[in-house]
């Protein structure tokens, strides 16, 4: 199974906020992703955090970690119908290892 | 400037046949890595260049093998392609300055169907 897992369904309105979590396995990943891709395109990468952080804001998204539990965040604020894609949490050791992705659908 | 470039974007072959994905990346990056997508999955890592030498291995059969060339493009090679062969192949270029980061760009993907 995957290492990194993430659910696999999201949908919400247009305007409202999108929480998208993620939960690793790897307690030694140094940095952990965000990644973004639109049907028929490659992945596109949205923001990063180091794994000494809490928190990272970057417009308007906002990324929470939880090193502890082993638990990645991403949210959206304001989600736009330009927003609907999959979105895939990783981890970076070695390699880049990641979750199954999220499909966030906006409805309009 | 150019992102990373990869060819062809579709490809259809059958089993048993062998294939060659391309993949240029962005300007001044020298690591170049491959990676498989199944359809409904996370991509799953193949292999890292960097310099011309292997730098790391998924766990992939020995059917597939990669190379960079001294311009940095690189080939990835899949023989006696099977079914579930099927697949967007991705490659993804990353800068010398990400250091640990392993700030990656991505390709838009090489889809290859075997039938």
């Amino acid at each position: 199974g995957e290492d990194v897992e993430q659910s696999l369904f999201l949908s919400v309105r247009e305007g409202d906020s999108s929480v998208i979590n993620c939960t690793y396995t790897d307690s030694s990943s140094t940095y952990l992703y965000w990644y973004k891709q639109e049907p028929g395109a490659g992945l596109q990468l949205l923001t990063y955090i180091f794994s000494n952080m809490d928190m990272k804001q970057d417009q308007r998204l906002t990324v929470l970690l939880n090193k502890k539990d082993k638990h990645l965040s991403l949210r959206i604020a304001d989600t736009q119908t330009g927003d609907s894609a999959i979105y895939f949490c990783a981890e970076s050791i070695r390699d880049m290892r990641f979750g199954a992705g999220t499909r966030l659908t906006v409805k309009p | 400037d150019a992102g990373v470039t990869q060819s062809p974007t579709h490809l259809i072959k059958t089993r048993g046949q062998h294939v060659t994905l391309r993949c240029s990346p962005i300007s001044g990056h020298k690591s170049v890595s491959w990676y498989q997508q199944v359809l409904g999955q996370g991509p799953q890592f193949i292999f890292q260049y960097y310099e011309k030498e292997e730098r790391g291995r998924g766990n992939f059969p020995d059917r597939f093998s990669a190379r960079q060339f001294p311009n940095y493009s690189s080939e990835l090679n899949v023989n006696a392609l099977l079914l579930g062969d099927s697949a967007l192949y991705l490659c993804a270029s990353r800068p010398e300055t990400s250091g640990s980061r392993n700030e990656q760009f991505f390709g838009p993907g090489t889809r290859l169907t075997v039938l």
